[in-house]
């Protein structure tokens, strides 16, 4: 099945740093590759998406990479802000399978 | 619009006791999935239904089972809840290759 490997687990920065969370996918028919943010006892939500037909979003502050060939894709936060602080998890769709997720800590 | 909605939000059993998640979903999606998070473990897919009348196992199936019971409706059942299933269980649904919409999650303790 579906396998998605997701790191760091753990990111530390200083308020205005950049933050960078790499993930590679194992099943190449995975053609959807969601972003989420989880937020304490809270369900995790949807911050950026990306399709195999696009190699790079971005919205905002926020973007997203992808290389097919090489099977891996990454979030990149700029200008950091406290409230970024939570934890991120990256997906492959296929059957929706999940990163481990990085604790995101951002210091003011 | 209630989106994803799952219930109950808390529940302690007794091992060996036995009980039903359930969710449903008000946005007409095909696809609905159950997950667990456990600490330092992410969301572990449970079962995955693609759509009305069909499931599919994920990574950590044994000992849950499913009903998709109609479009709406995607329950999970504990048949022997155990010490090891204790969790917190998320429900989802989305449309193929779209976002997927989380509901606020049941947190599980089985003593």
């Amino acid at each position: 099945g579906e396998n998605v490997e997701q790191h760091p687990s753990t990111l530390s920065v200083q308020e205005g740093d950049s933050a960078v969370i790499k993930c590679t996918y194992s099943d190449s028919a995975s053609n959807y590759f969601p972003w989420y943010k989880q937020e304490l006892g809270k369900g995790p939500q949807l911050i950026i998406d990306i399709r195999s037909n696009v190699g790079e979003k971005k919205d905002q502050r926020i973007a997203v990479t992808l290389n097919k060939t090489a099977k891996h894709f990454s979030l990149h936060i700029t200008e950091t802000q406290p409230e970024d602080s939570a934890v991120y998890f990256c997906a492959a769709m296929g059957k929706l399978t999940f990163g481990q997720g990085t604790i995101l800590t951002v210091h003011p | 619009n209630a989106g994803v909605t799952q219930t109950p939000k808390f529940q302690v059993l007794k091992t060996g006791q036995s009980m039903t998640l359930q969710c449903a979903q008000d946005m007409n999606h095909n696809s609905m999935y159950w997950y667990r998070q456990d600490p330092g473990m992410g969301l572990r897919l449970i079962y995955y239904s693609a759509s009305e009348g069909t499931t599919d196992k994920g990574e950590v199936p044994n000992g849950y089972n499913v009903s998709r019971l109609n479009k709406r409706e995607f329950s999970l059942r504990l048949e022997s809840a155990a010490p090891s299933q204790t969790s917190v269980y998320f429900c989802a649904s989305s449309r193929l290759n779209t976002e997927a919409f989380f509901g606020q999650g049941t947190r599980l303790t089985v003593v």
